[in-house]
């Protein structure tokens, strides 16, 4: 089946900083998803994008399908953007709406 | 709009014991899916249902199973229950692709 990997594992920052988290992805998609996870286990949409390029005030992301990779940025950092960021895809032949998901990304914002 | 809903929120039974946890979708989306997140991981696929069919299942045994009501809601039940259940059950919704997830149920089996 196809494997999602993400980096890094952990992330620190300064409120105030950027940083850039990776996912790649070992076969096509027809669906790609960035789910924020906050402290209480809910799962928040970031983004849906198999491919292309989408921005939401301090988030930005880009899918780049062909070499298999999506990117979120986060620009600005605060530390309410703390906690585990997830990419999740649904490879190409499923028509299951199986979602799999990546280890994740913690992400800890220092004030 | 409402958002996916579930229940229990939290919920501790013994080992061996039945449980059922409810979700209730999107209003307008007909598809529901199930996740189990055990701690430190990324969430696994149990099932998804679409118009009450099963449209696929994941690597769990046949312990866990579900349906899904004419009005879109689902259930999900485990029969005996191991310690290895214990994790926060996630339900989606989606009315296409994009899939949005309910605040879940922590199931705790001592």
């Amino acid at each position: 089946g196809i494997q999602v990997e993400q980096s890094p594992p952990d992330l620190i920052l300064q409120e105030g900083a950027n940083s850039t988290l990776r996912c790649n992805f070992s076969d096509s998609v027809n669906n790609l998803q960035w789910f924020h996870q906050n402290p209480w286990g809910q799962l928040i949409n970031l983004f849906y994008i198999p491919s292309g390029t989408k921005q939401n005030g301090r988030l930005s992301a880009t899918t780049v399908a062909t070499e298999r990779y999506s990117l979120l940025y986060i620009s600005s950092s605060q530390t309410t953007d703390s906690g585990v960021y997830f990419c999740a895809v649904e490879q190409w032949s499923s028509n299951t709406g199986k979602l799999i998901f990546g280890q994740g990304t913690t992400l800890q914002v220092k004030p | 709009d409402a958002g996916v809903t579930q229940s229990p929120t939290h919920l501790i039974k013994t080992r061996g014991q039945h449980v059922t946890l409810r979700c209730s979708p999107i209003s307008g989306h007909k598809s529901v899916s199930w996740y189990q997140q055990v701690l430190g991981q990324g969430p696994q696929f149990i099932f998804q249902y679409y118009e009450k069919e099963e449209r696929g299942r994941g690597n769990f045994p046949d312990r866990f199973s579900a349906r899904q009501f004419p009005n879109y809601s689902s259930e999900l039940n485990v029969n005996a229950l191991l310690l290895g259940d214990s994790a926060l059950y996630l339900c989606a919704s989606s009315i296409q692709d994009e899939q949005y997830f309910g605040p879940g149920t922590r199931l705790t089996v001592t």
